[in-house]
């Protein structure tokens, strides 16, 4: 089946600082990918969609600015964390859509991030 | 605005006691409706997809139906190792990828 990445798995910053977080397509190519929230016991929020080339579109009332997203080929989107606060502590999950297995996302481990 | 909900939130079943999860939704048209399985710390694992109502799909001891309005992912005669979150998600039809997710059911499998 398709193979979805994430490093690093876990993260412990102090506040002020960025933190990146890649999202790998393993064994398929996804021009497609997304980014997640996940707060404790609940469901899955996504943040943004990432398409290969352009720019990332986001959800309302994500910021842009502080979640920096990047897909620079068909195999890997990054996000990054400006500036993190404690508040930004959370389970964050990536997914690709592999065009061949029509409509399907595939997430990735998740990262969790601690700001301190 | 696309919605869905599951029920219920928490369901602990002996071993070998089958039950049922529900997934209602609503959604404006409806491309495809996925379960998914979810072991604490990680990320979520794909199951099924099902696209029109009356459509099944089974894997091991898991089988997911749908119809026009709600989505059952039923589980027949449990082990301990099917203990996890059962998500469903919906993606609407009309050119957007984005899935909205419910809040899923903590199954516990008790031996």
């Amino acid at each position: 089946g398709a193979v979805v990445s994430q490093h690093p798995s876990r993260v412990i910053c102090k506040s002020g600082t960025s933190v990146k977080i890649e999202c790998r397509s393993l064994d398929f190519q996804a021009t497609t990918m997304f980014w997640y929230r996940q707060f404790p016991k609940q469901s899955l929020m996504l943040m943004a969609t990432s398409n290969e080339g352009s720019k990332a579109t986001y959800e309302q009332g994500v910021e842009k600015d502080k979640f920096l997203i990047n897909h620079a080929s068909l195999t890997l989107s990054t996000l990054t964390v400006t500036s993190a606060h404690p508040e930004d502590s959370s389970f964050y999950i990536c997914s690709a859509r592999d065009w061949g297995l029509a409509d399907t996302q595939y997430f990735g481990p998740g990262t969790r991030l601690t700001v301190l | 605005e696309d919605q869905v909900t599951q029920s219920p939130e928490a369901l602990r079943l002996q071993e070998g006691e089958s039950s049922s999860l529900n997934c209602s939704y609503t959604v404006s048209g409806l491309r495809g409706l996925f379960w998914y399985r979810q072991d604490p710390g990680k990320g979520p694992e794909f199951l099924f997809t099902l696209y029109s109502a009356g459509e099944e799909k089974e894997k091991e001891r898991l089988k997911a139906t749908l119809t026009k309005k709600e989505s059952f992912l039923h589980i027949t005669a449990p082990k301990p190792e099917d203990s996890a979150t059962y998500l469903c998600a919906v993606q609407a039809d009309f050119g957007n990828e984005k899935l909205t997710f419910g809040t899923g059911t903590r199954l516990t499998i008790i031996p």
